[in-house]
């Protein structure tokens, strides 16, 4: 079955910690994307990229790192920087980025104790 | 700037009741307009709105969008338990890279 797959689904780290969020996708979509989502909040982008090799600052990127170098590949780094990083992450793609529809994973849990 | 607001933020029910969920935006070269549905985890895709598709349904669900005021309403007639989740609406740009989410509502439905 087709889809997207995030690791670890729960992940807890100490201050200062950075941590990478894996995102891996089988649905040979050119664009990928990684949301923040809060209490109350919605969600918000962070990162972004409609092609291999290539990627864009959303409107949260500050304390975030990613990288694309496989098409199938997005994974996010959360940094010591991010001053807030307890939230749920959450990765999508589209089949290129004017595509409109979503597809997402299941979503990754940080906890910064 | 873009944006999307959606009302109520939350809502409570009794099962069987209908309901309006809300979403106004302001976009500039606006493209679509799509409703999903989170449950727990992942938002799961209900419908997309665009200029030449403006009303769509599917089953108890059905949504409109109002190109001249800037809306979309998503209706929920008969609702059940399962309906409890957020809704969330969003909207692409045709200059934009991604979509541009609202807060979502919150709806719970109570036996």
């Amino acid at each position: 079955d087709g889809g997207i797959t995030q690791s670890p689904k729960y992940l807890f780290r100490k201050e200062g910690q950075n941590v990478t969020l894996s995102c891996e996708q089988n649905l040979n979509h050119d664009a990928m994307y990684w949301y923040r989502q809060d209490p109350g909040q919605g969600l918000r982008l962070i990162y972004y990229s409609q092609i291999v090799n290539d990627f864009q600052k959303g409107d949260i990127a500050e304390g975030y790192s990613v990288s694309r170098e496989k098409k199938e590949s997005f994974p996010l780094t959360v940094t010591s920087a991010q001053k807030n990083p307890t939230a749920f992450y959450l990765c999508a793609s589209s089949i290129d980025y004017r595509a409109g529809e979503l597809f997402f994973g299941e979503g990754s849990r940080l906890t910064v104790l | 700037e873009d944006k999307v607001v959606q009302s109520p933020l939350s809502l409570v029910v009794h099962e069987g009741d209908t309901v309006t969920l809300n979403c106004s935006y302001e976009v500039t070269n606006f493209r679509s307009l799509l409703w999903y549905k989170q449950e727990k985890k992942a938002p799961t895709f209900l419908f997309m709105l665009t200029s030449s598709g403006i009303e769509k349904k599917s089953g108890r669900l059905s949504s409109i969008l109002d190109k001249k005021e800037l809306f979309s309403i998503l209706n929920i007639t008969a609702t059940q338990t399962g309906d409890s989740a957020v809704y969330l609406c969003a909207v692409e740009a045709d200059s934009g890279y991604a979509l541009n989410f609202g807060k979502g509502t919150s709806l719970l439905v109570t036996p």
